[in-house]
């Protein structure tokens, strides 16, 4: 069973630093592509970041180009999400995702993070 | 980046109607990379179709996908009550991966 769980989410004040990660299991996790998706509150679905499985290609939103920093350790099964400079805008339900063949076949739960002074 | 324009942005219908959500694409893409979500309040979404035709295991037939170019759709044939709930196309054709606005489907 695939299995994604993020975690370090939390409350930051703007300008601040959190580091997302996602535990997976149930696949094999160096083949595949993953995502971070976030949803903030009663709004829709934004697309953040991805990396290739062997982790040589990333991709950002343009909203958080050069604050953020996906990454990934085949060796432990696990994606992250280092998320810098942080604003009130970037309070949101943060969703691992993983791809495959174009497509996001498996998401986590999600974690919140809230940004506020 | 590749914008995506979902119609209408919500709509009200009765369990048992033919209900129609469209998706559009600022430039073409291909059929490949054109997929559909379903969420439901407090839950992760979850896949329901790929490659703009392609229904995911275990998701009923009533769905239905298609399209190409910039134009495509989503056909729910007849609506049960499990699936009032918010509908996001996606594409993945290149990076950024955008998301529709969403459809909110509800109950009339």
């Amino acid at each position: 069973e695939v299995q994604l769980l993020e975690s370090g989410g939390g409350l930051v004040q703007p300008g601040g630093s959190l580091r997302l990660s996602c535990a997976t299991s149930g696949f094999t996790f160096s083949s595949s592509d993953m995502s971070w998706v976030r949803q903030a509150p009663g709004r829709g679905l934004e697309w953040v970041s991805a990396i290739t499985g062997g982790g040589s290609g990333t991709y950002y939103a343009d909203s958080v180009k050069g604050r953020f920093t996906i990454s990934r350790d085949n060796s432990k099964n696990t994606l992250s999400l280092q998320m810098n400079s942080l604003r009130a805008e970037d309070t949101a339900v943060y969703y691992c995702a993983k791809f495959w063949s174009g497509r996001i076949d498996y998401w986590g739960q999600g974690t919140l993070v809230t940004v506020s002074s | 980046d590749i914008q995506m324009t979902q119609s209408p942005s919500s709509l009200s219908a009765s369990v048992g109607d033919r209900v129609t959500i469209t998706c559009r694409a600022s430039q073409r893409i291909s059929s490949n990379f054109l997929n559909w979500y379903q969420q439901k309040p407090g839950k992760a979404p979850k896949l329901l179709m790929y490659a703009a035709s392609s229904l995911q295991s275990g998701v009923p037939s009533r769905f239905s996908g298609s399209g190409s170019g910039t134009d495509f759709t989503l056909v729910i044939s007849s609506l049960q009550p499990e699936d009032f709930a918010i509908y996001y196309c996606q594409q993945s054709y290149s990076a950024p991966y955008t998301f529709g606005q969403g459809t909110k489907v509800d109950i009339k």
